[in-house]
């Protein structure tokens, strides 16, 4: 089964909105959960990273909120731009040792319209 | 300049033929990856390499052999392609010693096999 999985395939917000993206996950091992942003035809980078140990991470406009209890986490968009249209691909993994062996969710396509 | 590379960035292959997709990354890092996205699938982990001369299996490697001649180069292998190996291909490398997880992902490959 998909061990990580984003439900809404694709979500649409309004420029200056808060954009909301949702990952749950089966793993109650996993300790490391991060956020990559994808563009058509280009390689993911990393937007964010949490470790089990907060439940809260924030950097400018990204929040990572992580419910260890509910197996979820969420990545808040806040004041959402246009140049934030993309796909957000959750990830979650077991660091051992600084290994990054991740599992991926199908991935969410946000559209910020102006 | 691009620190993980990827060849071919697109081919086209025939049922049954062999295809090799190679990696090189300049990163210095310890630990390689290769993902195939498909899409409703996210990035699914086929096989990984700690050091040199060491592969392991990921989530998803049957029909798929990798090779890790090398530190800087990682490659997959495709012995006899089939065309639900239709995919867009990545590879990725991580630092163990940074302890933050993070992949850096080259450009992709997009195979086809027809």
């Amino acid at each position: 089964g998909q061990q990580v999985k984003q439900s809404s395939p694709s979500l649409t917000v309004q420029e200056g909105g808060i954009s909301i993206l949702n990952c749950d996950y089966e793993n109650d091992m996993f300790d490391y959960f991060a956020w990559y942003k994808k563009y058509p035809d280009n390689s993911p980078t990393l937007l964010i990273s949490v470790r089990s140990n907060v439940d809260k991470r924030e950097d400018g406009r990204l929040t990572v909120f992580l419910n260890k209890s509910g197996k979820h986490f969420s990545l808040h968009i806040t004041a959402s731009q246009p140049e934030d249209t993309a796909v957000y691909l959750c990830a979650a993994g077991e660091n051992q040792g600084g290994s990054a062996k991740l599992i991926f969710g199908e991935g969410t396509k946000l559209t910020v319209s102006s | 300049e691009a620190a993980v590379t990827q060849s071919p960035r697109s081919k086209v292959a025939v049922t049954g033929g062999k295809v090799t997709l190679s990696c090189h990354q300049t990163n210095n890092h310890d630990y390689m990856y290769w993902y195939r996205q498909d899409t409703g699938h996210g990035l699914r982990l086929i096989h990984y390499s700690y050091v040199a001369d060491s592969t392991e299996k990921g989530d998803i490697p049957d029909g798929y052999k990798a090779s890790r001649p090398s530190q800087e180069n990682f490659s997959l292998i495709l012995e006899l392609a089939s065309l639900s190996q239709t995919a867009v291909y990545f590879c990725a490398s991580s630092d163990p010693g940074a302890n933050t997880g993070q992949l850096y992902f080259g450009e992709g490959s997009k195979l086809t096999v027809l």
